[in-house]
């Protein structure tokens, strides 16, 4: 079965400087990424979706890159701020049929003032 | 501003009680999905509807749970008898199809003593 890693359960940045935040994945092809946030106490909410055939996917401070050959995505927000602090979830799309999202268990990004 | 509501936003019950949850998705989304999340499995789908018809509840342990659509503004899931190992955050999210991503409630957070 599919598995997704996602680079490890807490990230400190410094505000100011680029947090990076890596999505790997296993046993799986998806067509598409997702990237969601995550606050305390509320459900996630979509910030960009990939396609397996996008090398880099840009929203204002946020940037994703998509390697399949490397299996992983890689999230940028850049110029981080406090505001930023939540948990990150990656999210892999199936190419066709179900509608299944499968979700990484996600990294929790404290941004220090 | 069109959000995806869940009623109750916190329960507290003891084992062997039936509990109910509620979400009313987005007007227009023809895609309810019922998610639930720990901290040790991430956000796991427990079962989903596209124009109220179930089309995947393989998440689901049939023996107690169960999802219903008993109309296009509401959506239930179901835990008769409830167990403590079904403590949890429940998550309601819609899509309207087109868009690729979910759109999720803020969550019933249940504990079951």
């Amino acid at each position: 079965s599919q598995k997704i890693e996602q680079n490890s359960e807490a990230l400190n940045i410094q505000e100011g400087k680029t947090a990076t935040l890596t999505c790997n994945y296993t046993n799986y092809s998806p067509a598409y990424l997702q990237w969601y946030r995550q606050d305390p106490g509320r459900g996630p909410v979509f910030l960009l979706l990939i396609r397996e055939n996008e090398k880099e996917k840009r929203k204002e401070r946020l940037k994703v890159t998509f390697d399949t050959t490397l299996k992983q995505s890689l999230f940028h927000i850049t110029a981080s701020q406090p505001a930023d602090s939540a948990t990150y979830l990656c999210a892999l799309g199936p190419q066709t049929g179900a509608n299944n999202l499968f979700f990484g268990t996600g990294t929790r990004l404290t941004v220090i003032p | 501003d069109a959000r995806v509501t869940q009623t109750p936003r916190h329960k507290v019950t003891e084992m062997g009680q039936e509990v109910t949850m509620r979400c009313q998705p987005i007007l227009g989304h023809n895609t309810v999905f019922w998610y639930r999340q720990t901290m040790m499995q991430g956000l796991e789908l427990l079962a989903y509807f596209r124009n109220r018809a179930p089309l995947d509840d393989s998440g689901m342990p049939k023996d107690r749970f169960s999802a219903e659509m008993p109309d296009a503004t509401l959506a239930t899931l179901k835990i008769q008898p409830s167990e403590p190992r079904d403590s949890a955050v429940y998550f309601c999210a819609s899509d309207p199809g087109t868009s690729g991503h979910r759109y999720f409630g803020p969550g019933t957070r249940l504990t079951v003593t």
